[in-house]
């Protein structure tokens, strides 16, 4: 069955740090995966996204993602946090066509000053 | 830009009421999803449907039903609120190009049974 673990439920960073949002997925085909945010009270917004190709995926706001088929994982990494960033994370995974997403249970990020 | 669009944001309601939440899409997509969240949870699939007037269950469809009767609108109904289901409920939509699927969000409407 299609399962997806975010192992953090919370991380703190500091503001300008770097980030790590891990992401381990169980699938039996080849995936496809996904980053999701969720900012206070808003609903969610695709990040990035990874169907084939090239392993590092680049997203929007300074965002990319790994593939890596051997960990069965698809670790979330910024390299500069921002205030703005703290919201909550979540990865999905799917496949090809018309598939239902599998959503983990998210990570909440909290960015201090 | 894909627009999802959800009735209310906030919504309280009675136990035993029927309750009635409306998603509309304006990008001509097939496919629309409701979702619950709960904390700790992530986001649980409850319907979804592939076609006006077809549809499926999720993951979680005990004590609710839908009704796609137009292309764009996605309706989930509780017919009978009960408190275990106050809870943040989210519509998407999905677009299909080639051989990926991207799901597009409304903004959720957070719903409490009292």
């Amino acid at each position: 069955a299609q399962s997806v673990t975010q192992p953090d439920i919370h991380i703190t960073v500091s503001e300008g740090a770097s980030l790590e949002l891990r992401c381990n997925y169980s699938y039996g085909a080849t995936p496809y995966l996904f980053w999701y945010v969720q900012s206070p009270g808003q609903g969610l917004q695709l990040l990035l996204k990874y169907f084939s190709g090239d392993t590092l995926v680049q997203g929007i706001k300074g965002f990319e993602a790994e593939f890596k088929r051997s960990q069965s994982s698809f670790n979330l990494r910024k390299p500069s946090v921002h205030w703005s960033d703290a919201a909550e994370y979540f990865c999905a995974v799917g496949g090809p066509g018309f598939q239902k997403l599998v959503f983990g249970t998210g990570t909440r990020l909290l960015v201090s000053p | 830009d894909v627009k999802v669009t959800q009735s209310s944001r906030y919504l309280v309601k009675r136990t035993g009421e029927k309750v009635f939440l409306e998603c509309v899409q304006d990008m001509d997509h097939e496919n629309m999803f409701w979702y619950r969240q709960d904390p700790g949870l992530g986001l649980r699939l409850i319907y979804f449907s592939y076609d006006v007037k077809m549809k499926e269950k999720g993951d979680i469809p005990e004590g609710y039903s839908v009704s796609r009767e137009k292309k764009e609108r996605f309706s989930l109904i509780l017919e009978s609120a009960s408190t275990n289901q106050t809870s943040m409920y989210l519509c998407a939509s999905l677009r299909q190009g080639g051989s990926y699927n991207e799901q597009f969000f409304g903004p959720g409407t957070r719903l409490t049974v009292l």
